[in-house]
């Protein structure tokens, strides 16, 4: 069952509808970062990633989005699918790091 | 191309029993990574290893966690004791080692319930 996440922010959306995650990150020295799935009982699963010298990524049905100025990062998923239901987590790299910092997620339903 | 194997997938141990989790990160992937992760929060770095030496471990609790990533491949997570506030997913990551801002690849975690 449902036992991760139970707290987490939700977005509900309708299947084939497109849906936006929001992230707000938290050092403006980050220069790189990645959207994380994570579905029920499995490990995050990368999804996309982008530069900050770059303000739009595409990938297949995913698109990130990066606004550097006042530290956001979207998650653009279109014609959403049963399959989407998951956590996603952004996480950002400090600049000349290793060190990834997580966000604290948000649960996809994606309704029928 | 196989990708990061954690071992066991889940654990139940009563508190004060020592527990170990393994870790063997894709190949060819230096930088190894043991994250916890706790119920509807994101992974919270504990240690980073390159090769085989622990690079950063400022957020490892050190009076009962410890890791060792002998040969630079596999590595192994422990705790002893274990506490009650240690049930979590522990959740190994690797990347390559060619500049920071790399891609981070996660195992399937090993899902820790003290009792």
């Amino acid at each position: 069952g449902e036992s991760v996440g139970l707290h987490l922010p939700t977005l509900s959306v309708q299947e084939g509808d497109n849906s936006i995650i929001n992230c707000a990150y938290s050092n403006s020295a980050s220069d790189y970062f990645i959207w994380y799935k994570q579905e029920s009982g499995k490990g995050p699963q990368f999804i996309i990633d982008i530069r900050s010298n770059m303000d739009k990524r595409q990938g297949q049905r995913v698109t990130v989005l990066l606004n550097k100025t006042v530290k956001h990062l979207s998650l653009q998923i279109a014609a959403t699918q049963p399959g989407d239901s998951a956590v996603y987590f952004c996480a950002e790299n400090y600049s000349g790091t290793y060190k990834y910092i997580f966000g604290t997620g948000t649960r996809l339903k994606v309704l029928a | 191309e196989a990708g990061v194997v954690q071992s066991p997938r889940y654990k139940i141990i009563e508190k004060k029993q020592p527990v170990a989790f393994w870790c063997n990160p894709i190949s060819g992937h230096n930088t190894l990574y043991w994250y916890r992760q706790n119920l509807g929060q994101g992974p919270e770095l504990l240690i980073r290893y390159e090769n085989e030496e622990a690079v950063d471990d400022s957020q490892l609790p050190k009076d009962r966690f410890s890791a060792e990533r002998l040969k630079g491949v596999d590595s192994t997570l422990k705790i002893q004791p274990a506490e009650l506030g240690d049930s979590a997913v522990y959740l190994c990551a690797s990347s390559r080692r060619t500049g920071a801002g790399e891609k981070l690849f996660f195992g399937s975690g090993t899902q820790l319930s003290v009792l």
